[in-house]
């Protein structure tokens, strides 16, 4: 089975903290997704990536950034956070082998509170 | 701006009972919806998924209908059991592109 995984289940940080969210898939996909996921709105998606150093924005990209530098590893970077950043985050891994296939592979989940 | 809306957002059905689970979509262009099943303090699982060529597809106790000119697609949970109270999710995607829209989500829960 696909295996993905999210460095931490739970994590507390201050207003305007660097964070790092760190992922990592173990089947060799090249796409790898960040959602945050908050009740009542679903999974909206921040940041996407095809391939190693590739990165295209999703729906609500701003205060966030990505760093690909291993095909494995996926990161989430919240610049400075904020109080409205307080929310589960979910990466997840697939195969582009048949396009719009959809078949996504998810990690836990990082429920992020900042205060 | 929701372009995949699910409803309700929440569902209680007694043990044996049918659940049924609504989305609609917007995007003319997506054309692959699954059906992700989350538990609690799990991620989402793909339980199943449609291509519009098709007006319906089961897999079990779970089918997806599908509705092309209406742009609407539901899930139906056949003799709903105890271990199927989870949220599930509906979703869409582009041919191409393998980006996921999510609905937002409906908390199912059955009760004995």
């Amino acid at each position: 089975d696909v295996k993905v995984t999210q460095s931490s289940r739970y994590l507390v940080k201050r207003t305007g903290e660097k964070v790092f969210l760190e992922c990592v898939q173990d089947m060799d996909h090249e796409n790898m997704f960040w959602y945050r996921q908050d009740p009542g709105l679903g999974l909206r998606l921040i940041y996407f990536s095809y391939d190693v150093k590739m990165k295209e924005k999703g729906d609500i990209p701003e205060g966030y950034s990505v760093s690909r530098e291993k095909k494995e590893r996926f990161s989430l970077i919240l610049e400075s956070a904020s109080t409205n950043q307080t929310s589960m985050y979910l990466c997840a891994s697939s195969l582009p082998s048949i396009p719009g296939t959809g078949k996504a592979f998810f990690g836990q989940g990082t429920r992020l509170t900042v205060v | 701006q929701q372009q995949v809306k699910q409803s309700p957002q929440s569902l209680i059905v007694q043990k044996g009972g049918i659940s049924i689970i609504n989305c609609a979509y917007e995007n003319t262009a997506f054309d692959y919806f699954p059906w992700y099943q989350q538990f609690p303090g799990k991620g989402p699982a793909l339980l199943i998924a449609i291509r519009p060529d098709v007006s319906e597809k089961k897999e079990g106790r779970f089918t997806i209908s599908f509705n092309k000119s209406a742009k609407q697609f539901s899930l139906h949970i056949m003799d709903s059991q105890p271990g199927d109270s989870a949220t599930y999710f509906c979703a869409a995607a582009n041919f191409g592109n393998e980006k996921l829209t999510f609905g937002t989500g409906t908390r199912l829960t059955i009760i004995p």
